[in-house]
């Protein structure tokens, strides 16, 4: 079946406008998680859901960043006010429970460009 | 929280030649160990993975092993090839779910 998907791919945004990236996780996984990659670093976590409420939002760098699931399958990761610091790529990833060691499928991420 | 420390940044091997890239973790509690490869542009893929039960573990020429004591585990890739070329990433994950990544290693490997 198709794997995890994000759109869109590329976003390029002006300091201060608002954004949403959107993830489809693989169909019938219950756990899904935002990532952020900036350039030359692992991913760094930032919220995790299980079903339609997040179960983790810990990661979150602060309050202009927030995240919805309301159906518990499609994702929407919203930033308000965005700021040049918002420049990375951001990375959803699945899996079939939320078990601490099942395996965790990537999408090909968004690339934000904040301007 | 959880700290993953990843070595080297940058490792060149010839083809044929082997490659270890070496992580350690600080989070007792941390159960579930896998290891990522990403290529250029692409999503980060899963190699393999072990988990806190298990000591080593093989799949064709890929292994990892981990002492639980030390809170460190390792990558080894035998008879390396061009395509093995990437960025490899290791992870920790323990009963909250998210992983902890290393900085990563880029791995070259020259015909």
């Amino acid at each position: 079946g198709a794997g995890v998907s994000q759109t869109p791919s590329n976003k390029v945004t002006e300091k201060g406008k608002y954004v949403e990236l959107r993830c489809d996780p693989i169909s019938g996984h219950t756990a899904l998680y935002w990532y952020r990659q900036s350039l030359g670093q692992g991913p760094e976590f930032l919220i995790y859901f299980q079903g339609t409420g997040a179960a983790d939002d810990s990661g979150l760098p602060n309050d202009r960043f927030f995240a919805v699931r309301p159906e518990g399958s499609v994702s929407t990761l919203k930033i308000q006010r965005t700021e040049r610091g918002d420049s990375a790529v951001y990375l959803c990833a699945s899996s079939l429970v939320a078990s601490g060691s099942d395996e965790q499928f990537f999408g090909p991420g968004t690339r934000l460009t904040v301007l | 929280g959880e700290n993953v420390e990843q070595h080297p940044s940058t490792l060149s091997v010839q083809e044929g030649d082997s490659a270890v890239i070496k992580c350690t973790y600080s989070d007792s509690a941390s159960n579930y160990f896998p290891w990522y490869k990403q290529e250029l542009g692409k999503r980060p893929q899963l190699i393999i993975d072990i988990r806190s039960n298990v000591g080593e573990k093989k799949d064709q020429r890929i292994a990892v092993t981990l002492n639980k004591t030390a809170k460190h585990f390792s990558l080894h890739i035998t008879e390396t090839q061009p395509e093995d070329s990437a960025v490899y990433f290791c992870a920790a994950s323990g009963s909250n779910y998210k992983l902890t990544f290393g900085k990563g290693t880029l791995l070259t490997v020259n015909p």
